[in-house]
């Protein structure tokens, strides 16, 4: 199994551009959860899915969308990039209550707003 | 909100015990869990423990959960410079179905020779 994937590693956009940071399981897990990564600042929720055709937003949404057609995607969308998106980016996964409690973390996404 | 909170460095040398200590709030927490996180790499679940639970040991990895001070700690025996690292605490609430976590802003252990 590859896991939790990120794509891509590295992204540097310009104020105001839209793009989306692709993300995908192969474990079959019912949950996806999108979460950045600031300094000093822990990880906080963006949008999370408990099943396709299913999300919610977290703590902090506001500038990013999510969709859930399938079981294994979980895209997250930037609609119009800004300096304060600069961060790092994970995606997770985990089977829910039908499996073992934790989260699988991908290799996260750097990205960089001028 | 819930706060999870968690020193933010410390310093061993190398074979000597590390012991990272956090704190929650939640007390209908479910599961408090122990993540490392390498440089430029993802989260990695290290542990768990349920919440009725005092300790639990995984070959060099001791968890210990004070239900009634909401402390949690990670002891690791024989620290090796492998073991450098940001570490999380997170918790999470099973009580409906999703199990929602919340992170500590993580603690960077320096492993020295």
């Amino acid at each position: 199994n590859a896991g939790v994937t990120q794509t891509p590693k590295f992204q540097v956009l310009k104020t105001g551009q839209s793009m989306t940071l692709q993300c995908a399981q192969d474990m079959n897990h019912e949950y996806m959860s999108w979460y950045r990564q600031d300094p000093g600042m822990g990880l906080r929720l963006i949008h999370y899915s408990v099943g396709a055709g299913i999300t919610d937003q977290g703590e902090v949404p506001n500038g990013y969308n999510v969709s859930r057609s399938t079981t294994e995607d979980f895209p997250l969308r930037l609609l119009s990039a800004a300096p304060s998106q600069t961060s790092v980016y994970f995606c997770a996964s985990s089977p829910g209550l039908a499996g073992a409690p934790g989260q699988f973390f991908g290799p996260g996404t750097r990205l960089t707003v001028l | 909100g819930e706060d999870v909170e968690q020193s933010l460095f410390l310093s061993v040398r190398e074979g000597d015990s590390s012991v990272i200590n956090c704190t929650y709030t939640d007390s209908s927490s479910t599961y408090l869990y122990w993540y490392k996180q390498e440089p430029g790499a993802g989260l990695q679940l290290l542990t768990y423990i349920f919440s009725n639970m005092d300790m639990k040991q995984d070959q060099r990895l001791t968890v210990l959960l004070n239900k009634k001070d909401k402390h949690l700690s990670l002891r690791i025996a024989d620290t090796q410079t492998g073991d450098s690292a940001i570490y999380f605490c997170a918790e999470s609430m099973t009580t409906d179905s999703w199990g929602k976590f919340q992170f500590g802003a993580g603690t960077q252990v320096v492993v020295t020779p």
